[in-house]
């Protein structure tokens, strides 16, 4: 069963500090990843995924993740946070197939202070 | 990319009665929908599988009897919360997998449950 582990529940960070979110998966088998934002009272937004191919993931609103299969990691980086960027985060996972059933991360909240 | 729609966004409902959930593919049809639970400043916990035109496979913990799955047609999933007590009051969210563009799982916006 894969499972998904964001190391930090909190991270407080100041406007245009470079922050980055950490997550570390654990599967049997080939996973496809995710980060989604979540602000307050609202649905999930895909931040970026990873399917296959370069290990640098592109995303909206200038956040980018690096795949690291020997670390099994997935972890999220921004060189400039916004006060706009306060939310929470969540890492997740999915096996066999992308639109499959996802496993969540505990959740990430990131608190930018001006 | 493929739209989901979730209804309604907000309910509050009397303890002891019953609440459905829609969740709509508009334009893709789902053979599989996804039912996820998220309780206050905590993280998605899936609830069940539903396959159209089957039984939905719930997942352990999950009463069945309280959380009805219906997915009667390629579009339309439905999560009925039946003798709703208020520990059930949560944000339920859907989301719904389009076998032809299968590189993400698409969400519906949620539904923010509140039992009085």
């Amino acid at each position: 069963a894969q499972s998904v582990t964001q190391l930090d529940s909190q991270v407080p960070v100041f406007e245009e500090a470079p922050v980055e979110l950490r997550c570390n998966y654990s599967s049997s088998v080939s996973v496809y990843l995710f980060w989604y934002v979540q602000y307050p009272n609202q649905g999930l937004q895909l931040l970026l995924k990873y399917l296959s191919g370069s290990t640098l993931v592109k995303g909206i609103n200038g956040f980018e993740a690096e795949f690291n299969k020997s670390q099994t990691s997935f972890h999220l980086r921004k060189p400039s946070v916004h006060i706009s960027d306060t939310a929470e985060y969540f890492c997740a996972v999915s096996e066999g197939n992308a639109g499959n059933m996802l496993t969540f991360g505990g959740g990430t909240r990131l608190m930018v202070k001006p | 990319g493929a739209v989901v729609s979730q209804h309604p966004s907000r309910v509050i409902c009397k303890s002891g009665t019953s609440v459905k959930i829609e969740c709509r593919s508009l334009d893709f049809q789902a053979t599989t929908m996804f039912w996820y639970r998220q309780f206050p400043k905590q993280s998605l916990m899936l609830m069940a599988t539903s396959n159209e035109g089957s039984k939905a496979t719930y997942e352990q913990g999950v009463e069945k009897d309280k959380f009805l799955i219906n997915h009667a047609s390629l579009t339309l999933s439905t999560l009925t919360v039946t003798s709703a007590h208020p520990e059930d009051s949560s944000f339920y969210i859907c989301s719904a997998r389009d076998p032809w563009m299968d590189t993400e799982a698409f969400f519906g916006q949620g539904t923010r449950l509140t039992v009085v």
